[in-house]
Protein backbone atom coordinates (compact mmCIF):
# COMPACT_ATOMS: atom_id res chain seq x y z
CA UNK A 1 0.00 0.00 0.00
CA UNK A 2 1.20 3.45 -0.66
CA UNK A 3 2.64 5.35 2.00
CA UNK A 4 3.20 9.49 2.48
CA UNK A 5 5.61 10.84 5.44
CA UNK A 6 5.69 14.17 7.12
CA UNK A 7 7.84 15.88 9.66
CA UNK A 8 6.60 15.22 13.31
CA UNK A 9 6.94 19.08 13.73
CA UNK A 10 8.01 22.27 12.27
CA UNK A 11 8.93 25.58 13.59
CA UNK A 12 8.67 28.92 12.32
CA UNK A 13 10.06 32.32 13.74
CA UNK A 14 6.20 34.41 13.28
CA UNK A 15 6.04 35.80 10.28
CA UNK A 16 8.82 33.93 8.28
CA UNK A 17 7.98 31.04 5.66
CA UNK A 18 6.82 27.92 7.51
CA UNK A 19 6.99 24.83 4.91
CA UNK A 20 5.89 21.33 5.24
CA UNK A 21 6.87 18.58 3.23
CA UNK A 22 4.92 15.07 2.22
CA UNK A 23 7.18 12.34 0.73
CA UNK A 24 5.92 9.71 -0.98
CA UNK A 25 7.07 7.46 -4.25
CA UNK A 26 6.63 9.70 -7.28
CA UNK A 27 4.01 11.53 -5.31
CA UNK A 28 4.19 14.26 -8.61
CA UNK A 29 2.34 12.14 -10.29
CA UNK A 30 -0.34 11.81 -7.90
CA UNK A 31 -2.79 14.92 -6.25
CA UNK A 32 -1.90 16.13 -2.99
CA UNK A 33 -4.02 18.02 -0.45
CA UNK A 34 -3.28 19.95 2.78
CA UNK A 35 -5.73 20.13 5.59
CA UNK A 36 -4.74 22.14 8.73
CA UNK A 37 -6.33 21.22 12.06
CA UNK A 38 -6.49 23.32 15.19
CA UNK A 39 -7.10 21.60 18.56
CA UNK A 40 -10.74 20.00 19.16
CA UNK A 41 -12.01 21.37 15.78
CA UNK A 42 -12.32 19.39 12.13
CA UNK A 43 -9.89 20.06 9.71
CA UNK A 44 -10.15 22.43 6.89
CA UNK A 45 -8.71 21.90 3.60
CA UNK A 46 -6.21 24.83 2.58
CA UNK A 47 -4.77 23.41 -0.94
CA UNK A 48 -6.28 21.03 -2.92
CA UNK A 49 -4.79 19.54 -6.49
CA UNK A 50 -1.33 20.56 -5.04
CA UNK A 51 -1.78 24.23 -5.41
CA UNK A 52 -5.05 25.25 -5.57
CA UNK A 53 -6.55 27.46 -2.76
CA UNK A 54 -10.16 27.06 -1.79
CA UNK A 55 -12.10 29.82 -1.56
CA UNK A 56 -11.62 31.84 2.14
CA UNK A 57 -7.75 30.28 2.15
CA UNK A 58 -5.01 33.14 2.46
CA UNK A 59 -2.85 33.54 -0.37
CA UNK A 60 0.06 32.94 2.21
CA UNK A 61 -0.72 29.47 1.84
CA UNK A 62 0.28 27.52 -1.51
CA UNK A 63 1.73 24.20 -2.50
CA UNK A 64 4.17 22.74 -4.90
CA UNK A 65 4.49 19.39 -6.03
CA UNK A 66 7.03 17.07 -7.38
CA UNK A 67 9.10 13.96 -7.56
CA UNK A 68 8.96 12.28 -4.18
CA UNK A 69 8.28 15.37 -2.43
CA UNK A 70 5.00 17.82 -1.87
CA UNK A 71 5.56 20.62 -0.08
CA UNK A 72 3.08 22.86 2.08
CA UNK A 73 4.26 26.71 2.32
CA UNK A 74 2.86 29.13 4.41
CA UNK A 75 4.23 32.86 4.05
CA UNK A 76 4.66 35.30 6.61
CA UNK A 77 3.06 32.67 8.93
CA UNK A 78 0.97 34.21 11.95
CA UNK A 79 -0.05 32.35 15.73
CA UNK A 80 -2.96 31.57 14.06
CA UNK A 81 -1.13 29.57 11.54
CA UNK A 82 0.14 26.92 15.04
CA UNK A 83 -2.02 23.86 13.98
CA UNK A 84 -1.51 20.36 12.74
CA UNK A 85 -1.51 20.03 9.04
CA UNK A 86 -2.11 16.76 6.97
CA UNK A 87 -1.30 16.15 3.38
CA UNK A 88 -3.94 13.34 1.77
CA UNK A 89 -3.49 11.16 -1.73
CA UNK A 90 -5.61 8.83 -3.64
CA UNK A 91 -4.02 6.03 -4.03
CA UNK A 92 -6.12 3.29 -6.28
CA UNK A 93 -9.32 3.30 -4.80
CA UNK A 94 -8.13 4.32 -1.26
CA UNK A 95 -7.60 7.44 0.96
CA UNK A 96 -4.03 8.05 2.74
CA UNK A 97 -3.82 10.75 4.85
CA UNK A 98 0.23 11.36 6.22
CA UNK A 99 0.43 10.80 9.87
CA UNK A 100 0.37 14.67 10.32
CA UNK A 101 2.96 17.56 11.28
CA UNK A 102 3.04 20.04 14.46
CA UNK A 103 3.64 23.26 13.27
CA UNK A 104 4.55 25.77 15.95
CA UNK A 105 5.14 29.46 15.37
CA UNK A 106 7.70 30.80 17.44
CA UNK B 1 -23.88 26.67 2.99
CA UNK B 2 -23.83 23.16 3.15
CA UNK B 3 -23.29 21.60 6.77
CA UNK B 4 -23.00 18.08 8.00
CA UNK B 5 -23.45 17.14 11.30
CA UNK B 6 -22.57 13.67 12.51
CA UNK B 7 -25.00 12.22 15.30
CA UNK B 8 -24.87 8.72 17.50
CA UNK B 9 -23.91 7.03 21.12
CA UNK B 10 -20.55 8.41 22.56
CA UNK B 11 -20.01 4.89 24.20
CA UNK B 12 -20.40 1.33 22.75
CA UNK B 13 -19.10 -1.73 24.57
CA UNK B 14 -16.34 -4.05 23.10
CA UNK B 15 -17.63 -6.56 20.36
CA UNK B 16 -20.62 -4.41 20.03
CA UNK B 17 -22.11 -2.51 16.90
CA UNK B 18 -20.85 1.14 16.45
CA UNK B 19 -23.70 3.41 14.40
CA UNK B 20 -23.63 6.49 13.35
CA UNK B 21 -25.28 9.14 11.21
CA UNK B 22 -24.41 12.45 9.08
CA UNK B 23 -27.09 14.75 8.74
CA UNK B 24 -26.53 16.90 5.32
CA UNK B 25 -28.09 20.32 5.28
CA UNK B 26 -27.99 23.26 3.03
CA UNK B 27 -27.67 20.86 -0.10
CA UNK B 28 -28.89 17.28 -1.30
CA UNK B 29 -27.36 14.39 -1.10
CA UNK B 30 -29.53 12.60 -4.30
CA UNK B 31 -28.43 13.32 -7.73
CA UNK B 32 -25.26 15.15 -6.63
CA UNK B 33 -21.59 14.07 -7.98
CA UNK B 34 -20.10 14.90 -4.44
CA UNK B 35 -19.08 11.33 -2.48
CA UNK B 36 -19.52 11.50 1.13
CA UNK B 37 -17.08 9.89 3.57
CA UNK B 38 -16.32 9.24 7.18
CA UNK B 39 -13.10 9.54 8.51
CA UNK B 40 -11.72 9.45 11.98
CA UNK B 41 -8.94 9.75 14.42
CA UNK B 42 -8.00 7.89 17.57
CA UNK B 43 -7.13 10.64 20.13
CA UNK B 44 -3.48 12.48 19.60
CA UNK B 45 -3.47 10.62 16.51
CA UNK B 46 -4.05 11.34 12.71
CA UNK B 47 -6.57 10.59 10.35
CA UNK B 48 -7.51 7.62 8.84
CA UNK B 49 -10.24 7.30 6.37
CA UNK B 50 -12.78 4.78 6.89
CA UNK B 51 -15.10 4.70 3.35
CA UNK B 52 -17.33 6.81 1.06
CA UNK B 53 -20.52 6.45 -0.42
CA UNK B 54 -21.93 7.91 -3.78
CA UNK B 55 -25.83 8.87 -3.76
CA UNK B 56 -26.44 5.41 -5.71
CA UNK B 57 -25.50 3.67 -3.24
CA UNK B 58 -21.68 2.54 -4.76
CA UNK B 59 -19.04 2.49 -1.98
CA UNK B 60 -15.39 2.09 -1.35
CA UNK B 61 -13.81 0.82 2.36
CA UNK B 62 -10.99 1.07 3.46
CA UNK B 63 -9.29 -2.10 3.39
CA UNK B 64 -8.05 -2.77 6.56
CA UNK B 65 -11.61 -1.88 8.04
CA UNK B 66 -13.40 -3.41 5.19
CA UNK B 67 -14.56 -6.70 6.70
CA UNK B 68 -16.25 -4.38 9.82
CA UNK B 69 -17.59 -1.73 8.14
CA UNK B 70 -20.90 -1.22 5.97
CA UNK B 71 -21.52 2.61 5.17
CA UNK B 72 -25.42 3.60 3.61
CA UNK B 73 -27.37 6.43 2.50
CA UNK B 74 -30.65 7.64 3.09
CA UNK B 75 -31.21 10.18 0.15
CA UNK B 76 -35.13 10.64 1.55
CA UNK B 77 -33.65 12.03 4.74
CA UNK B 78 -30.55 13.21 3.28
CA UNK B 79 -28.25 11.62 5.56
CA UNK B 80 -25.74 8.92 5.07
CA UNK B 81 -24.46 6.15 7.85
CA UNK B 82 -21.69 4.35 9.28
CA UNK B 83 -21.81 0.45 11.07
CA UNK B 84 -18.33 -0.70 12.20
CA UNK B 85 -18.81 -3.82 13.71
CA UNK B 86 -17.18 -5.67 16.40
CA UNK B 87 -15.44 -2.96 17.84
CA UNK B 88 -12.51 -2.62 20.39
CA UNK B 89 -10.44 -0.29 22.13
CA UNK B 90 -9.02 0.73 18.72
CA UNK B 91 -11.66 2.01 17.56
CA UNK B 92 -11.80 5.04 19.84
CA UNK B 93 -11.97 7.59 18.53
CA UNK B 94 -13.26 11.44 16.70
CA UNK B 95 -15.51 10.32 13.77
CA UNK B 96 -15.78 12.84 11.00
CA UNK B 97 -18.38 12.57 7.95
CA UNK B 98 -17.00 15.13 5.08
CA UNK B 99 -17.83 15.64 1.40
CA UNK B 100 -15.33 14.55 -1.16
CA UNK B 101 -14.54 16.65 -4.22
CA UNK B 102 -15.56 14.40 -7.47
CA UNK B 103 -12.82 14.88 -9.50
CA UNK B 104 -9.98 16.23 -7.04
CA UNK B 105 -11.04 13.48 -4.53
CA UNK B 106 -10.37 16.12 -1.16
CA UNK B 107 -12.72 16.20 1.31
CA UNK B 108 -13.76 19.70 1.19
CA UNK B 109 -16.13 20.43 3.73
CA UNK B 110 -16.26 18.38 7.28
CA UNK B 111 -18.74 17.80 10.11
CA UNK B 112 -17.27 18.89 13.23
CA UNK B 113 -16.84 15.04 14.53
CA UNK B 114 -18.79 12.93 17.12
CA UNK B 115 -16.40 11.34 19.69
CA UNK B 116 -16.83 7.50 20.32
CA UNK B 117 -15.43 5.82 23.61
CA UNK B 118 -15.31 1.61 23.21
CA UNK B 119 -15.07 0.40 26.91
CA UNK B 120 -17.20 -2.04 28.84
Amino acid sequence: SYEVTQPLSVSVPLGQTARITCGGNKIGGKNVHWYQQKPGQAPVMVIYRDKNRPSGIPERFSGSNSGNTATLTISGAQAGDEADYFCQVWDSITVVFGGGTKLTVL
Amino acid sequence: QLQLQASGPGAVKPSETLSLTCSVSGGSIYGSYYYWAWIRQPPGRGLEWIGSIFYSGNTYYNPSLKSRVTISVDTSKNQFSLRLNSVTAADTAVYYCARRMPSDRAFDIWGQGTMVTVSS
